[in-house]
């Protein structure tokens, strides 16, 4: 199952609101999760099952969808939200990621 | 705490072997599938295998598939990754990661280990 992402990079300014799309090959139903990563560092899991918000993750962070068409959301863009953002399908094996979208500051 | 903690990663020459450790605590090993995914650099992330509780089930990448060999060690509450033929393109951050329950997601990494393969 291939997972494309868009876009994939993206400038944006401190408060700005964000949305990243994910899109996959064929139906993954909610079997999808989003990670933050920073340079240097291990990923770090944000939403599951496409619109769980894990533990600790600030609540501006949001996920939507079902079947082929994800979302993920950044209400009001802080400092430390400048990062790539990895959507992840876990319907099958293999499990695929998609490429990436980096998060840059305008 | 949940903590991962690899080992292993080095320097090879294409077509030697590797094998890879990850020593987990904070958390009850036996009941949680296991995953390695890895990183090659300035490049996005990849799965490369999973293996299930009591390591009933096991997948891999078909980039890996026939060279590269997962197990787990409940008393020793270790993962490890098997890696033998190796090539220039298998030189990457690899990370041991564990998977959240009902296959939701992949919900504590460790801080990875750089495998460099060259000559």
């Amino acid at each position: 199952i291939q997972l494309t992402q868009s876009p994939s990079s993206l400038s944006a300014s401190v408060g700005d609101r964000v949305t990243i799309t994910c899109r996959a090959s064929q139906g993954i139903s909610s079997y999808l999760a989003w990670y933050q990563q920073k340079p240097g560092k291990d990923p770090k899991l944000l939403i599951y099952a496409a619109s769980t918000l894990q533990s600790g993750v600030p609540s501006r962070f949001s996920g939507s969808g079902s079947g082929t068409d994800f979302t993920l959301t950044i209400s009001s863009l802080q400092p430390e939200d400048f990062a790539t953002y990895y959507c992840q399908q876990l319907n099958s094996f293999p499990y695929t990621f998609g490429q990436g979208t980096k998060l840059e500051i305008k | 705490e949940v903590q991962l903690v690899e080992s292993g990663g080095g320097l090879v020459q294409p077509g030697g072997s590797l094998r890879l450790s990850c020593a987990a605590s904070g958390f009850t090993f036996s009941t949680y599938s296991m995953n390695w995914v890895r990183q090659a650099p300035g490049k996005g992330l990849e799965w490369v295998s999973y293996i299930s509780i009591g390591s009933r089930t096991i997948h891999y990448a078909e980039s890996v598939k026939g060279r590269f060999t997962i197990s787990r060690d409940t008393a020793k509450k270790s993962l490890y990754l098997q890696m033998n033929s190796l090539r220039v393109e298998d030189t990457a951050v690899y990370y041991c990661v564990r998977e959240r329950e009902y296959s939701s997601s992949l919900d504590y990494w460790g801080q990875g280990t750089l495998v460099t393969v060259s000559s």
